[in-house]
């Protein structure tokens, strides 16, 4: 159980198109999804932590314009990399944490975004 | 807010011996301590993890260890094998709804 699904798993997009990544439970419903980004050979760094209607709360440093985060459903958040450039390629991670089990993060298989 | 401290940042060990990686965290009020195993390419998946009621905790050829005195905890890898070759993160949060603070990761690798 409690399997997190992405797609896409592989983008690439030129500079200036907007990108954007589905992030779903499978089998649960997600009382917080969260995104972060992943440089190579890096940590994950938290951009934003989502809860189903309402607004996203985003980290500091992370442009809320540009990264547009939507979490219509308790089983799907969206990601959207808005005006895309070169520096924004990365891998993109999101996660989910079930009621009743919040300390346990279920991660998804990652989106690696190439911004062209 | 919480600082999480890792090493080493990568770690080279033949196949079986045995591999310890080091976290240390500052906030005194963290008491979920997750390590997560991150294959290249691939997501983050938890191996183990320890509350701050306990000292230490075993599964199999994987152990955990925290000190909350001295604010820091420890993964240990015995008889470590080819597979075992991943990045490893820890994590520290205050438990519950609490995002956690990672570490920035070991890059283990276990040479046949």
């Amino acid at each position: 159980g409690a399997v997190v699904s992405q797609h896409p798993s592989r983008v690439i997009c030129k500079s200036g198109t907007s990108v954007k990544i589905e992030c779903r439970s499978l089998d649960f419903q997600a009382t917080t999804m969260f995104w972060y980004r992943q440089f190579p050979k890096q940590s994950l760094m938290l951009m934003a932590t989502s809860n189903e209607g309402s607004k996203a709360t985003y980290e500091q440093g992370v442009e809320k314009d540009k990264f547009l985060i939507n979490h219509a459903s308790l089983t799907l958040s969206t990601l959207t990399v808005t005006s895309a450039h070169p520096e924004d390629s990365s891998f993109y991670i999101c996660s989910a944490t079930a009621s009743g089990a919040q300390e346990t993060q279920y991660f998804g298989p990652g989106t690696r975004l190439l911004v062209l | 807010g919480e600082n999480v401290e890792q090493h080493p940042s990568t770690l080279s060990v033949q196949e079986g011996d045995s591999a310890v990686i080091k976290c240390t965290y500052s906030d005194s009020a963290s008491n979920y301590f997750p390590w997560y195993k991150q294959e290249l390419g691939k997501r983050p998946q938890l191996i183990i993890d320890i509350r701050s009621n306990v000292g230490e905790k075993k599964d199999q050829r994987i152990a955990v260890t925290l000190n909350k005195t001295a604010k820091h905890f420890s993964l240990h890898i015995t008889e470590t094998q080819p597979e075992d070759s991943a990045v490893y993160f820890c994590a520290a949060s205050k438990g519950g709804s609490y995002i956690p603070t990672f570490g920035r990761g070991t890059s283990l690798i276990v040479h046949p």
